[in-house]
């Protein structure tokens, strides 16, 4: 049981915009910063989103980040075929005085 | 460019020991900490452990404290992350990450590839 909760599937057709959320709590998302990586089984996850909407050099604008309380979400938009992977939430958590994930959506592109 | 390489995928039984490890390039590897995360099979990712590689410094998540340990070689630029004794329950992908500081403002980027655990009589 991750402490952040994601929802597990999330799809959407290419061209369409599709939103992953990520729900905490006071000690974590409610007080911290959130990032998003992208990962691929097998592969090295990749920070798409830091300090809840920066984007990393080379990650393109369809991809949005926003918090509010202690809840954050992923946007996509213009979906493409090569969007379709695991993604993942992750903050500090103040009670842990650590790091902590979320369960990881796996997105389909239809 | 920075990057983080892992080493190969490893079978063990249960019982025996074990040491992975990443090697850092492209980057002051001794100003940076490298992190540990975890992903069982079907499952999330979980921190387990982070090293300051300039004075060692190691911060263990309590769900790994004293199952892992975790150390650094500056001068080959790489981490390690080792076992003294693995359970089945080990089996897992393990990945490396890099951060500048640590705390709630850190982040990690990039990571290595991840290490494939399999424990198994």
């Amino acid at each position: 049981q991750s402490v952040l909760t994601q929802p597990p599937p999330a799809s959407g057709a290419p061209g369409q915009r599709v939103t992953i959320s990520c729900s905490g709590s006071s000690s974590n998302i409610g007080s911290n910063y959130v990032h998003w990586y992208k990962h691929l089984p097998g592969t090295a996850p990749k920070l798409l989103i830091y300090r809840n909407n920066q984007r990393p050099s080379g990650v393109p604008d369809r991809f949005s980040g926003s918090k509010s309380g202690s809840a954050a979400s992923l946007a996509i938009s213009g979906l493409r075929s090569e969007d379709e992977a695991d993604y993942y939430c992750a903050t500090w958590d103040d009670s842990l005085s650590g790091w902590v994930f979320g369960g990881g959506t796996k997105l389909t592109v239809l | 460019e920075v990057q983080l390489v892992q080493s190969g995928p490893e079978v063990k039984k249960p019982g025996e020991s074990l040491k992975i490890s990443c090697r850092a390039s492209g980057y002051s590897f001794g100003n940076y900490w490298i992190a540990w995360v975890r992903q069982m099979p079907g499952k999330g990712l979980e921190w387990m452990g982070v090293i300051y590689v300039g004075d060692s410094d190691t911060r263990y998540s309590p769900s790994f404290q004293g199952q892992v340990t975790i150390s650094a070689d500056k001068s080959n630029t790489t981490a390690y992350l080792q076992w003294s004794s693995l359970k089945a329950s080990d089996s897992a992908t393990y990945y490396c990450g890099t951060t500048a500081g640590w705390g709630p403002m850190a982040w990690l980027d990039p990571w290595g590839q991840g290490t494939l655990v399999t424990v198994s009589s």
